[in-house]
């Protein structure tokens, strides 16, 4: 079994960045895709980042993921940052024994 | 993008089943695989299980064996999951999501359970 831990919560200015990450506890990260999913408030999770770092179409070009194999960690990055961005956010991965692991969730503000 | 459409939310006692339906609006999902996640009050998402195309495939996470079956309805479009021996811990946010490409690229609207006695 394996866990992804985030950063409880992160806050920065409009227009500045935020790195988000995501810690696999066990097992090589770049073992199963990650992907991130951003929820706001009172609505169902929508996604972000999938396959490490691929952006769905609608997603704007600010919102970018990566793998950092040394630390066994995946991390999504949010630049230009606006106030629409203020929402929790989850990392999501898979393990042949787990199935599906999601992240503990990150809550974004933007002060 | 498919627009998944949960049933309403329930209110049980402890220790009753919950079954809540999801169905897709306009196209089908007969081709595609579909998750259950769930969200407590102010929590994280779980992952719950996944039922595959034909509904002759279910894997369930560890936490819930034994206590969910999910299953499909092919000539409804219509996939369910089942949550029996219900504590106060199940009170929840339940979503069904379908898989894409390697993530849940359309959730439900989500469905409240709420489990009180």
């Amino acid at each position: 079994n394996f866990m992804l831990t985030q950063p409880h919560s992160v806050s920065e200015s409009p227009g500045k960045t935020v790195t988000i990450s995501c810690t696999r506890s066990s097992g090589s990260i770049a073992r199963n895709y990650v992907q991130w999913y951003q929820q706001r408030p009172g609505s169902a999770p929508t996604i972000v980042i999938y396959e490490d770092n691929e952006r769905p179409s609608g997603v704007p070009d600010r919102f970018s993921g990566s793998i950092d194999k040394s630390a066994n960690s995946a991390s999504l990055t949010i630049s230009g940052l606006k106030t629409e961005d203020e929402a929790d956010y989850y990392c999501q991965s898979y393990d042949t024994s787990n199935f599906y692991v999601f992240g503990t969730g990150t809550k974004v503000t933007v002060l | 993008q498919v627009q998944l459409v949960q049933s309403g939310a329930e209110v049980k006692k402890p220790g009753a089943s919950v079954k809540v339906s999801c169905k897709a609006a306009g196209n089908s999902l007969s081709s595609s695989y579909i998750h259950w996640v769930r969200q407590a009050p102010g929590q994280g998402l779980e992952w719950m299980g996944i039922i595959n195309p034909s509904g002759d495939f279910t894997g369930y996470a560890q936490s819930f064996q034994g206590r969910v079956t999910m299953t499909r309805d092919t000539s409804t479009s219509t996939v369910s999951m089942k949550l029996s021996s219900l504590s106060s811990d199940d009170t929840a946010i339940y979503y069904c999501a379908k898989e894409g490409q390697n993530h849940f690229d359309s959730w439900g609207q989500g469905t409240l359970v709420t489990v009180s006695s």
